[in-house]
Order: C-alpha cells, then structure tokens, then sequence
C-alpha cells in the first residue's frame, strides 16, 4: 500500500504556482520524500526529492515539513503542459527499493 | 546522456501467447526495475535486476520473468497471456553504488502498452 495520501484533483489557472500537497505521516527517518508527475499515456517523469530540507530545481520547489509527515510540491508559474498526474512517493534510498505508487493527484492547467 | 528506452511502443498479443518486451538502460545506469500500470491505475512493481539477477519482487505470478544484459538492458517476458495482461509496461533505470550503499532517482522509459485479446 502506498505510504502517502493525496487530493484526487486539483486545478490550477494559467500562469499562478500550483501547490500540490501529500501527507506521509508514517514515513521514516531514512525515507525521501520524490515526486513523480505522468502525462497521459507517457512514463513517470521524476521531479524532485528531499529528505529534510527543502528543495528546488529548474522544474519545482519541494517544502517539507519541519516534522517530516507532509510536503508541498510547488510548481511556481504553471502551463497547461504541467497538466498531469502527479504522484508523491516515500522510498529508502538502499537496497532495492521500489517505487510504490498511490494513485497521486490530478492537476488541471485552466487557460 | 541517452535516456530510457523501450521496444516495442505498442504490441498486441492473444491470450495463451508469450511476449518480450526490451529496456535499454540510462548511460551509467545498472540496475532495471518492472514496472506494471493498469488503465486508471498508478504503477505496480514487478520486479528490479541488478548485476544481471533479479533483485526484489513485487506480487506478481512466475509467468513474470526477466532477464538483465551484461551492457544492463533488460527484458520483460510474460508466460500464458491473459487479458488481465493488457497494461502499459514501464522500466525504469537507475544507480546503485552497491554495498548495500543508495540506490539513485529511478528514470522511466516511455513504456509499452500491452493489449491482449
């Protein structure tokens, strides 16, 4: 069973940052926290992840709680390309760990 | 740096068939893992290879079997096809430094999409 729980649905006009939530509140000391978005019928495309602090890329902003049980994936200004299904994902970064995915949320660019 | 590829896009197959699908890893990449997406559905792990073994299992049947290449491209082979079957197949590449040391960001292919008749 997936380890995260997120909001089914979400839109999000043009232009404005998109602030897509996931709460994880039994993730342990060793789990990152990834974020993963699925353009109809493509692959998974990989965000960004983080353990504890926050982080930021050229696609998005990862803010993770100071308690480590939620985070925000915030994409600052959104196009209608971002539209997708976005999943958050608590994976150990050892062994064989695999991916386990819920069924994330789906994020609608309104024009 | 070439990314994640599969082969072929689209297959159709009959039930009772077998099918071979193909992953060519990410460059410095050495490790595959499986993965199955249902329509609706998020994916579910199937299996990972690393150092040409298989390397953890989801829960799926023995008909579910791969295989990892010295160059580390992998092969997905499903036994007796059933229309439950019918997915889009991912396989996703990354790095594991061994030793039980981190395993990196796993980086998808396009995947396959699989339907049985």
């Amino acid at each position: 069973d997936a380890k995260t729980t997120q909001p089914p649905s979400m839109d999000c006009a043009e232009g404005r940052a998109a602030n897509l939530p996931c709460n994880h509140s039994t993730i342990s000391g060793n789990e990152y926290v990834y974020w993963y978005r699925q353009i109809h019928s493509q692959g998974p495309q990989y965000i960004i992840h983080g353990l504890k602090n926050n982080e930021t890329n050229e696609m998005a902003s990862l803010i993770i709680t100071e308690d480590r049980k939620s985070s925000t994936l915030i994409l600052p200004h959104a196009t209608l390309r971002d539209t997708a299904v976005y999943y958050c994902i608590v994976r150990a970064n050892f062994g064989n760990e695999k991916l386990t995915f819920g069924t994330g949320t789906r994020l609608t660019i309104i024009p | 740096e070439t990314g994640v590829t599969q082969s072929p896009t689209h297959l159709i197959k009959t039930r009772g068939q077998q099918v071979t699908l193909r992953c060519s890893s990410q460059s410095g990449h050495n490790t595959v893992s499986w993965y199955q997406q249902a329509l609706g559905q998020g994916p579910q792990f199937i299996f990972q290879y690393y150092r040409e073994e298989e390397n953890g299992r989801g829960n799926f049947p023995p008909r579910f079997s791969g295989l990892q290449f010295p160059n580390y491209s992998s092969e997905l082979n499903v036994n007796a096809l059933e229309l439950d079957d019918s997915a889009l197949y991912l396989c996703a590449s990354s790095l594991n430094r061994g030793g039980g040391r981190s395993t990196d960001t796993q980086y998808f292919g396009p995947g396959t999409r699989l339907t049985v008749l």
